[in-house]
């Protein structure tokens, strides 16, 4: 199921922007972005999702290639708790399912 | 904010006993879904139900393994006889509609098998 591509670990400084990287090379027309995080062993959490334009919520943005390819979610201001495994995964519109991979572990270190 | 509720948070059972995991979905939630996650492993679908029926399932999902909304409210998974390595955290999601790709996952339930 691997359409995505994620490195397996990030730190970043507390207060400054988390740029969490995902590839994902293989995507169709119909397949949106959709990024969920996983704090320690709680269950999975929706931050964002989108399709081609750029998207902005409460928890982050999300920024999409203009090829699509690739999508990067931006934690503006990192906090400890925002300390995760940060899932990026691809989704065929009208898809019943989601599909996890293995995730960026994002360390925010004080 | 609605949130869908899970039981127990932890249960520990001797192999081969019967377990059943409960979720409450969010009310006006219509797609229902069972995750588990293994110890340091990645997040694992198990099956999916809409308008009272199973409709996706991967390859855990075998015999042993059975989902049902008996009340309208309730989601349950139960094993029929669990082995060691059904010891995992089970995560119940749901879904508002087809048009949406938000799913809502509960705080899990931890199943300790021995």
């Amino acid at each position: 199921d691997a359409k995505t591509t994620q490195p397996t670990s990030m730190d970043c400084a507390e207060g400054r922007a988390a740029n969490l990287p995902c590839n994902h090379s293989t995507i169709s027309g119909n397949e949106y972005v959709y990024w969920y995080r996983q704090i320690h062993s709680q269950g999975p959490q929706y931050i964002i999702h989108g399709l081609k334009n750029n998207e902005t919520n409460e928890m982050a943005s999300l920024i999409i290639t203009e090829d699509r390819k690739s999508s990067t979610l931006i934690l503006p201001h990192a906090t400890l708790r925002d300390t995760a495994v940060y899932y990026c995964i691809v989704r065929a519109s009208g898809a019943n399912n989601l599909f996890f991979g293995t995730g960026t572990r994002l360390t925010v270190i004080p | 904010e609605p949130e869908v509720t899970q039981t127990p948070s932890h249960q520990v059972t001797q192999m081969g006993q019967e377990v059943i995991l409960r979720c409450v979905p969010i009310s006006n939630h219509l797609y229902f879904y069972w995750y588990r996650q293994i110890l340091g492993q990645k997040v694992e679908f198990l099956v999916s139900f809409y308008n009272n029926e199973i409709s996706e399932k991967s390859e855990i999902f075998d015999d042993q393994f059975s989902v049902e909304r008996p009340d309208g409210s309730n989601f349950t998974l139960k094993i029929r006889s669990t082995k060691l390595e059904d010891s995992a955290m089970y995560f119940c999601a749901t879904r508002l509609a087809a048009n949406t790709g938000e799913l809502f996952f509960g705080e899990g339930s931890r199943l300790t098998v021995l």
